[in-house]
């Protein structure tokens, strides 16, 4: 299985200021079809997840423009531009290249 | 916009088996596939597996023995059955749609097991 491995645990962050999240996988996520089958959830507070970015970069309809994903390969980051009181929860990364599907342990994003 | 939601039993026996369905409203139920995820505090988030329309099916390798998943499109609804449970089959239980890029998740069935 292709593990997922997501660092930090946990961040604190100040409403207004920048927030960065990694996610590195075992394997590369990279297919022959040129996709990365990279994916980010956040998971509010009593919520299931909501899909955030899609194939590593591609934000999902309605994803506000401050969600930025990027990354190749291996290694891939989440970045909030500013974050807002409405962000906090569970961020969890998400591979999709070959089956099983595995996740990230989720980086939990509070705020300060 | 499709929405999902689980149903079924919140407890089961130990060795018995569990099963949910999730029906599917607001958007085609074809042609997509349907998948099943677990959360656990201990595991987090486990996929399970998924079905396409068609009736063909990808399980995870470590419960595939223990696994089905089925389809009634007249109901639009998605079954899952894992066997022979223990309690570390305890878990919130989601249906999602989508085999690669899962877009939409239900909102949870917890399922307990315990005698």
């Amino acid at each position: 299985d292709i593990v997922m491995t997501q660092t930090p645990v946990s961040l604190s962050v100040t409403p207004g200021q920048p927030a960065s999240m990694s996610c590195k996988s075992s394997q590369s996520l990279r297919h022959s079809d040129g996709k990365t089958y990279l994916y980010w959830y956040l998971q509010k507070p009593g919520q299931s997840p909501q899909l955030l970015i899609f194939e590593a970069s591609s934000r999902f309809s309605g994803v506000p423009d401050r969600f930025r994903g990027s990354g190749s390969g291996t290694d891939f980051t989440l970045k909030i531009s500013r974050v807002e009181t409405e962000d906090i929860g569970v961020y969890y990364c998400m591979q999709s290249i070959e089956v099983p599907l595995t996740f990230g342990g989720g980086t939990k994003v509070e705020i300060k | 916009q499709v929405q999902l939601q689980e149903s079924g039993p919140g407890l089961v026996k130990p060795s018995e088996t569990l099963s949910l369905t999730c029906t599917v409203s607001g958007d085609s139920f074809r042609p997509y596939y349907w998948s099943w995820i677990r959360q656990t505090a201990g595991k987090g988030l486990e996929w399970i597996g998924r079905i396409y329309t068609s009736g063909s099916v990808n399980y995870n390798p470590s419960l595939n023995s223990r696994v089905t998943m089925s389809l009634d499109t007249s109901k639009n609804q998605v079954s899952l059955k894992l066997t022979s449970v223990t309690a570390a089959d305890t878990a919130l239980y989601y249906c999602a749609r989508g085999a690669q890029l899962i877009d939409f998740w239900g909102q949870g069935a917890l399922v307990t097991v315990s005698s």
